[in-house]
């Protein structure tokens, strides 16, 4: 079954507008929860990360919220741009393990 | 900057063919990763490798096997190759005391 549940599966966003992507987890042993962008034609390349001791990380236009409770995370891209169009993907790892990743989201920026 | 080579961006092979996929890392990373990515399926893990000579099975290893010779080296084997194998395959790494993965640029696989 799909450890880490990712939504919407695709997204349209005007340019200036803020993108939210949705992820979930099962597994309260996660301990590394991951976004990874990926353009077409390349590989995933990591965006931002959080450890689950915190409840939210800002890296420039990109913010990771996250709740334990709920166990779930989300990205927030703000001011979103048209070079932010890629499909993202969410994951979540326990330390030394393999990273389980959501379906992706496909993010389109309309200029 | 960790560098993950994938030595084929595009292969088209035929039913049945054995298929190697070859994936080299430059940065002495310790553990190697083989995915397959497919869309509404995103990336599913089908080996990895946490040292030389060394592989686990992933979420999907039916019909693949991997070699690891050399620490930056890590081969995916499709053993005999069917039209369910088209995808995306994706290598990655990461070093110890690294949490995060470092992915080539993919091979797309068409099998025909």
């Amino acid at each position: 079954q799909q450890q880490v549940k990712q939504s919407p599966q695709s997204l349209i966003v005007q340019k200036g507008g803020i993108s939210i992507i949705n992820c979930a987890y099962e597994n309260t042993a996660f301990d590394y929860f991951p976004w990874y962008q990926q353009f077409p034609g390349k590989g995933p390349a990591l965006l931002i990360a959080i450890r689950p001791d915190v409840s939210e990380k800002k890296e420039g236009r990109f913010t990771i919220s996250f709740n334990k409770s709920a166990k779930q995370f989300s990205l927030h891209i703000m001011d979103s741009q048209p070079g932010d169009s890629a499909t993202y993907f969410c994951a979540a790892s326990m330390w030394g393990n393999q990273f389980y990743f959501g379906t992706g989201t496909s993010l389109t920026v309309i200029p | 900057d960790v560098k993950v080579t994938q030595s084929s961006r595009y292969l088209v092979k035929r039913t049945g063919e054995k298929v190697f996929l070859e994936c080299v890392q430059d940065m002495d990373h310790e553990n190697m990763f083989w995915y397959r990515q497919d869309p509404g399926l995103g990336l599913r893990l089908i080996y990895f490798s946490y040292d030389v000579k060394m592989k686990e099975k992933g979420d999907i290893p039916e019909g693949y096997s991997v070699s690891r010779e050399k620490k930056e080296r890590f081969s995916l084997i499709l053993e005999s190759a069917s039209t369910n194998q088209t995808s995306m395959y994706l290598c990655a790494s990461r070093g110890q005391g690294v949490y995060g993965y470092t992915f080539g640029s993919g091979t797309r696989l068409t099998v025909v």
